[in-house]
């Protein structure tokens, strides 16, 4: 089996700072997704890429940044923090299509003071 | 446009006891439909999945749902819950294009002894 690993588990920011999260996928999958979690709000897709290299905007990308310069790593940055935000930030690959399973990992925590 | 509606945001009932999770869902044609379960500090993991068929979709740990198309419904459900199902579950369903999924917003469930 493969795992998704999401860094750092924990990301703690000051109000105006860039901030970047990264993840790494075993599975070979082509498929990768940034969803981004607030409470009450279920998932929401902030960017997905369909391949090495391809970006494809969510509904929230605004205010974000991604990067997907390797098949096994899609990294995500924020910005310009905004101050009291917390969410957590959830990674998720899939071997094509959102029409097959997700595998996730366990997300970073973002806090902005 | 595909939307997913968890209408009640938490559910509490006691180990043993039945459950039923319920999903309502927007879309044109016939959909895939996803249960997926997040435990805590966890990223989501997949329970069950329709795609056509039997309405009747078993998953993991006993869970099972219910496809109906008239209803336009997903309903979750377990004959009998253990205190180790106290999670977040969302239902999900794919765009038409297939490259993203749309989440509901989640429903917390907690199982008490």
């Amino acid at each position: 089996g493969g795992i998704i690993t999401q860094t750092p588990k924990f990301l703690i920011g000051q109000e105006g700072q860039k901030l970047t999260l990264k993840c790494q996928q075993n599975f070979n999958h082509d498929t990768m997704y940034w969803y981004r979690q607030d409470s009450g709000k279920g998932l929401r897709l902030i960017y997905y890429s369909i391949t090495e290299n391809d970006l494809q905007k969510g509904d929230l990308s605004e205010g974000y940044d991604a990067s997907r310069e390797k098949k096994s790593s899609f990294s995500l940055t924020v910005t310009s923090a905004q101050k009291n935000e917390m969410a957590v930030f959830l990674c998720a690959s899939s071997i094509q299509t959102s029409a097959e399973t997700l595998y996730f990992g366990s997300g970073t925590r973002l806090t902005v003071l | 446009a595909q939307s997913v509606t968890q209408p009640d945001a938490r559910v509490t009932v006691s180990e043993g006891a039945s459950l039923q999770l319920r999903c309502k869902y927007s879309y044109s044609a016939t959909p895939y439909l996803f249960w997926y379960v997040q435990y805590p500090r966890q990223g989501l993991q997949l329970l069950l999945k329709y795609y056509s068929g039997d309405p009747v979709v078993q998953g993991v740990n006993s869970f099972e749902a219910e496809f109906s198309k008239s209803n336009s419904s997903f309903h979750l459900q377990k004959a009998s819950v253990h205190w180790s199902d106290s999670a977040v579950y969302f239902c999900a369903l794919p765009t038409s294009s297939g490259q993203k999924l749309v989440f509901g917003q989640g429903t917390i469930l907690k199982v008490y002894l």
